[in-house]
């Protein structure tokens, strides 16, 4: 099967400015994350969707981030405006249903550059 | 919240000997441990699990422990050949609504020859 799409794989950006980050997941799996992975870092959760609605966003610093999955197959997230401590790498991850019985697969990252 | 800690950050053992990875969480509600394999500039992959109502897991020369009176679970690598060089990260997850995986920070695992 194919696996989780993601794009771009790099994006070099000044701050303050804008960005979006595009996900396609495994077709047919409802839930969907978005993970930041800071170097030297574990992924930490910015936002779980479970078809297009929001189940978790708590770790989301919603004052410049934002995400959505209107029909409930892609998603994008976006950061605007960006900082320096943005740089890292996005993750995407999709899995048939949300909780643990169901295996996460994550997709290839886009690794941001802030400058 | 959950909170994960890993140690050791990095570890070298030679090729064929075993290597053990640490982490300890903060939750005793949490109930579900993931391990993840990330090869330099590759995405994360489960390479085992183990849920509260077990101790121990095995999977070939994988294997994972767990004692929740303590609130640690451990990575057990026997046999290390090169191609297990990566940065491996444990997890922890309070299954519930959301089933949120919180991540540690990871240990570098360096097999040598």
């Amino acid at each position: 099967e194919a696996g989780v799409a993601q794009s771009p794989r790099y994006k070099i950006i000044e701050k303050r400015q804008s960005v979006a980050f595009w996900c396609n997941p495994i077709s047919g799996h409802a839930t969907l994350y978005w993970y930041q992975q800071i170097l030297g870092q574990g992924p930490k959760l910015l936002i779980q969707f479970q078809n297009n609605g929001v189940v978790d966003d708590s770790q989301l610093p919603k004052d410049r981030f934002s995400a959505e999955r209107l029909k409930g197959v892609d998603s994008t997230l976006k950061i605007q405006p960006a900082k320096l401590e943005d740089s890292a790498v996005y993750l995407c991850a999709s899995s048939l249903a949300g909780g643990p019985l169901y295996e996460q697969y994550f997709g290839p990252g886009t690794r941001l550059t802030v400058t | 919240g959950e909170n994960v800690e890993q140690h050791p950050s990095t570890l070298s053992v030679q090729e064929g000997d075993s290597a053990v990875i640490k982490c300890t969480y903060s939750d005793s509600a949490s109930n579900y441990f993931p391990w993840y394999k990330q090869e330099l500039g590759k995405r994360p992959q489960l390479i085992i699990d183990i849920r509260s109502n077990v101790g121990e897991k095995k999977d070939q020369r994988i294997a994972v422990t767990l004692n929740k009176t303590a609130k640690h679970f451990s990575l057990h690598i026997t046999e290390t050949q090169p191609e297990d060089s990566a940065v491996y990260f444990c997890a922890a997850v309070l299954t519930g609504t959301a089933s949120k995986l919180t991540f540690g920070t990871g240990t570098r695992l360096q097999v040598t020859l």
